[in-house]
């Protein structure tokens, strides 16, 4: 079976600039994930679906960070604008189901902001 | 709220040596315990998981991690380090239908 897809894998912009990740999961996976690696640190969850609907983003800056999964399949993570500290690797992850449910990484995309 | 402290950022072991990698968690509800494992420019991997079942839990590549309540930890282990097993790797927490906790990491080097 297919894995988790993301894309691009490196992206360099401006501080300021807008930039867009997309991520397709596995088929049929209900859940999705984005989490934000920072250099030297482990992942960190941004928000996570269920579907189409959000269930947890806590941690999303949204005052400049913003995801959608409208149709319950792919998902696209935007920041607008960014910032130097948003210099990180962007991780997408998809399960069956919520919750202990081992979880499918895609390779990331690698975002350098300068 | 969850945590999880991995002791080391980086262990270096010998081709063939036992590996030990720490973690420790804190939790206030029975966790759900994960290692990952991340090989560059990859993505994280699942190597096992600990979820109230048996407390040695098996994994891939011949990994293997104990669940220790009274010692709230949950370390990593391989009888033999191979080459192959150079990588970063994340120890993390969870409840259910909780979101996962990840630790910082422990960069894996392997000495030939």
């Amino acid at each position: 079976e297919a894995g988790v897809a993301q894309s691009p894998r490196y992206k360099i912009i401006e501080k300021r600039q807008s930039v867009a990740f997309w991520c397709n999961p596995i088929s049929g996976h209900a859940t999705l994930y984005w989490y934000q690696q920072i250099l030297g640190q482990g992942p960190k969850l941004l928000i996570q679906f269920q579907n189409n609907g959000v269930v947890d983003d806590s941690q999303l800056p949204k005052d400049r960070f913003s995801a959608e999964r409208l149709k319950g399949v792919d998902s696209t993570l935007k920041i607008q604008p960014a910032k130097l500290e948003d210099s990180a690797v962007y991780l997408c992850a998809s399960s069956p189901f919520r919750g202990t449910e081992t979880q499918y990484f895609g390779p990331g995309t690698r975002l350098l902001v300068l | 709220a969850q945590s999880v402290t991995q002791l080391g950022s980086h262990v270096s072991v010998s081709e063939g040596a036992l590996v030990l990698l720490r973690c420790n968690y804190s939790s206030s509800v029975p966790p759900y315990l994960f290692w990952y494992v991340q090989y560059p420019n990859q993505g994280l991997q699942l190597l096992l998981k600990y979820t109230s079942a048996a407390t040695l839990v098996k994994g891939i590549n011949g990994f293997e991690a104990e669940f220790k309540k009274s010692e709230t930890s949950f370390h990593l282990t391989k009888p033999s380090a191979h080459m192959s097993d150079a990588a970063e790797y994340f120890c993390a927490v969870s409840s259910r239908d909780d979101k996962i906790i990840f630790g910082k990491g422990t960069r894996l080097h392997i000495l030939p």
